[in-house]
């Protein structure tokens, strides 16, 4: 079935360095695929998305776009911050008219130290 | 409308015992999901209703777990007979779907999550 495949963490960054978190997926058609967010004690919170090839989506100074030739979805920021530190998952869903389908990676814990 | 609200945050019970837990999705949205994490794990699908009607079900979900949503707002999933395996955070999320006439890939928007431990 559809799977999405993140890099494992945990990450941990100094401020102002520059992040990737790796997310690839596995899929039959076309997918949409997400970026989430969940801080501590929150629930996960939509970061960025992207319904097609070559689409960029972006949020907050966070970008990822989609490569349907790599099959992926990764995710930058030029410049974190402290209170980027969270666990981000990304996610596809096989259904573009309908999204019914969300399906979450394994997540990758992001700390970033002043 | 304060987003989706799950109710408790924290449920400890023995093994054995039913439990059951709340979900107030956001109010113009016809779609509720139930979602399971686990330490470590992304989100696991459990089931989704479509206003009242579940449409569709998880091989996660056992005979023990049962939702409703019966008028299609608040949903509630129980759980029976808990074991210590079915620790874990239980996660509500809800969007607008087929029907509403939005079209597109709209992300969920997630509850705070009831954390369930099972003694």
């Amino acid at each position: 079935g559809d799977s999405v495949t993140q890099m494992e963490g945990p990450v941990t960054l100094s401020e102002e360095a520059f992040l990737t978190i790796n997310c690839t997926y596995t899929a039959t058609g076309y997918p949409s695929l997400f970026w989430y967010v969940q801080y501590p004690g929150e629930g996960l919170q939509l970061l960025l998305k992207a319904t097609k090839a070559d689409d960029k989506g972006s949020n907050k100074g966070f970008e990822a776009t989609y490569r349907k030739e790599t099959t992926s979805f990764h995710l930058e920021k030029g410049s974190v911050q402290v209170s980027d530190s969270a666990v981000y998952f990304c996610a596809l869903s096989e259904s573009f008219w309908d999204n019914n389908d969300m399906r979450f990676g394994a997540g990758t814990r992001l700390t970033v130290k002043p | 409308d304060t987003g989706v609200s799950q109710d408790p945050r924290h449920k400890i019970t023995k093994r054995g015992q039913n439990v059951t837990f709340r979900c107030d999705p956001i109010s113009e949205h016809n779609r509720l999901y139930w979602y399971r994490q686990t330490l470590g794990q992304g989100p696991e699908f459990l089931t989704y209703f479509q206003n009242e009607a579940q449409l569709e079900k998880s091989r996660l979900l056992s005979d023990r777990f049962s939702a409703e949503r019966p008028k299609g707002s608040f949903s509630t999933l129980e759980i029976q007979r808990t074991e210590q395996g079915d620790s874990a955070m239980y996660l509500c999320a809800s969007s607008l779907g087929h029907g509403t006439g939005a079209l597109g890939a709209y992300g969920y928007t997630f509850g705070s999550g009831t954390r369930l431990t099972v003694v």
